[in-house]
């Protein structure tokens, strides 16, 4: 199984700052990642697959980045509405969460 | 656009089988994947198995020997049978349509697993 783990845990950040979210892999997964969204109390939001290709419908600040066994999701500018829990996945072997990285407001 | 929504008990007893139905709407469920997502209370994401409308299915290693996913074509819908259920199965369950990526998502339900 490949285990996927994000960080940091928890990124404090402001309105209008940079977010750089980190996903690391235990092997190899290529560019079979994606990234995830998920806001209190709703359902996930696919945000990015295959490493950087963004969602339909999702806003150009979000941006992916990496391959092989490091992988960043990158917010711009955070609006009031990214501040979530973000979950990044692999398909590469079998179907695999990483632990999540809750970006709070400061 | 297509959307998902998941039903079924919310209270099941140690032992017992866990059923959920998926129902989509605005899309036929005909020529795409299919699947169910757990989330525990608090935790992370855990892909428990997907359909494809033919029926054939991949189910999680961790998950095989308990679970079966179904597909009704004439109903649109797809469903989930998870049997010797524990209080670790609590959790609140997704459905969602892919079998590599995921979307969108049903909202969820919360099922809990307790006498």
């Amino acid at each position: 199984e490949i285990v996927l783990t994000q960080s940091p845990v928890t990124l404090s950040l402001s309105p209008g700052e940079r977010a750089t979210l980190s996903c690391r892999a235990s092997q190899s997964v290529s560019s079979f990642l994606a990234w995830y969204q998920q806001r209190p109390g709703q359902a996930p939001r696919l945000l990015i697959y295959d490493a950087s290709n963004r969602a339909t419908g999702v806003p150009a600040r979000f941006s992916g980045s990496g391959s092989g066994t490091d992988f960043t999701l990158t917010i711009s500018s955070l609006e009031p509405e990214d501040f979530a829990v973000y979950y990044c996945q692999q398909r590469s072997n079998w179907l695999t969460f990483g632990g999540g990285t809750k970006v709070e407001i400061k | 656009q297509v959307q998902l929504q998941e039903s079924g008990p919310g209270l099941v007893r140690p032992s017992e089988t866990l059923s959920l139905t998926c129902t989509v709407s605005g899309d036929s469920i005909n020529n795409y994947y299919w699947s169910w997502v757990r989330q525990p209370p608090g935790k992370g994401l855990e892909w428990i198995g997907y359909i494809f409308s033919t029926g054939s299915t991949n189910y999680n290693p961790s998950l095989k020997s308990r679970v079966a996913i179904s597909v009704d074509t004439s109903k649109n819908h797809f469903s989930l049978r998870l049997s010797s259920v524990t209080a670790a199965d609590t959790a609140v369950y997704f459905c969602t349509r892919g079998g590599i990526w995921f979307d969108p998502w049903g909202q969820g339900t919360l099922v809990t697993v307790s006498s």
